[in-house]
């Protein structure tokens, strides 16, 4: 099991730059996350997905931040136009969604706007 | 919405000692699931240990045990025989276990510092 991957690890972009981050979620997993860590606001959920249908987008911050699940294996988060206070490591995790399973976490991207 | 209080920033522990890590909880939901994630240098989150609401059992993982009070929503992990690779931020999280509610509820973490 390759666990979840994400694509790419290290982001560097100017600010006004679409930033595009990618996730691979476990297989077989039916729901998946994203979050946003950065030292001010700690861990942060952005949006999730069950059955690669949006639940719960409250967490995202702003008309810039876009995500989409077009299938059970890819998902992705977009910012767009992206600025220096979305500098921070974003998380995506997948689960089975029923059940006292945990979340597994991919390795992060960490994104830095200049 | 639920809440997952962590009341300690940064703890310190002296190698093979034991530490305990404080969680508390907000809900008013009677069957839910409790976790404990490990977080080290390398930013990776791994999952140090869970606890299923109905179990009255204390979940135990080796050196890693929590303390789980139900009716205080109280869930601190211990860590004994501490080792130099336990130094991490630790995170509590909270899971309902309701259909409609998957998402976790994580607290702000605590950073543990191993002393040689």
């Amino acid at each position: 099991d390759a666990g979840v991957i994400q694509s790419p690890r290290h982001e560097v972009t100017e600010m006004g730059q679409e930033v595009t981050l990618r996730c691979k979620p476990i297989s077989g997993h039916n729901s998946l996350f994203w979050y946003r860590q950065t030292m001010m606001r700690g861990l942060e959920l952005l949006i999730y997905f069950n059955n690669n249908v949006p639940i719960d987008d409250s967490g995202m911050p702003e008309d810039r931040f876009s995500a989409k699940m077009p299938n059970a294996s890819f998902s992705t988060l977009k910012i767009q136009p992206s600025e220096p206070r979305d500098s921070a490591v974003y998380f995506c995790a997948s689960s089975y969604r029923e059940g006292s399973y945990e979340q597994y976490f991919g390795p992060g991207t960490r994104l830095t706007v200049t | 919405a639920q809440t997952v209080t962590q009341s300690q920033p940064e703890m310190s522990v002296q190698e093979a000692e034991t530490v305990t890590l404080s969680c508390t909880y907000d809900t008013s939901e009677s069957d839910y699931y409790l976790f404990w994630y490990k977080q080290p240098p390398s930013r990776q989150m791994i999952l140090v240990i869970r606890q299923e609401a109905y179990k009255q059992q204390n979940a135990t993982e080796n050196r890693f045990s929590v303390n789980f009070q139900k009716a205080a929503k109280s869930f601190s992990l211990k860590i004994s025989d501490s080792q130099l690779g336990d130094a991490a931020m630790y995170f509590c999280a909270y899971r309902s276990a309701r259909w409609t509610g998957n998402q976790f509820y994580f607290g702000t973490g605590t950073s543990l510092t191993v002393i040689p």
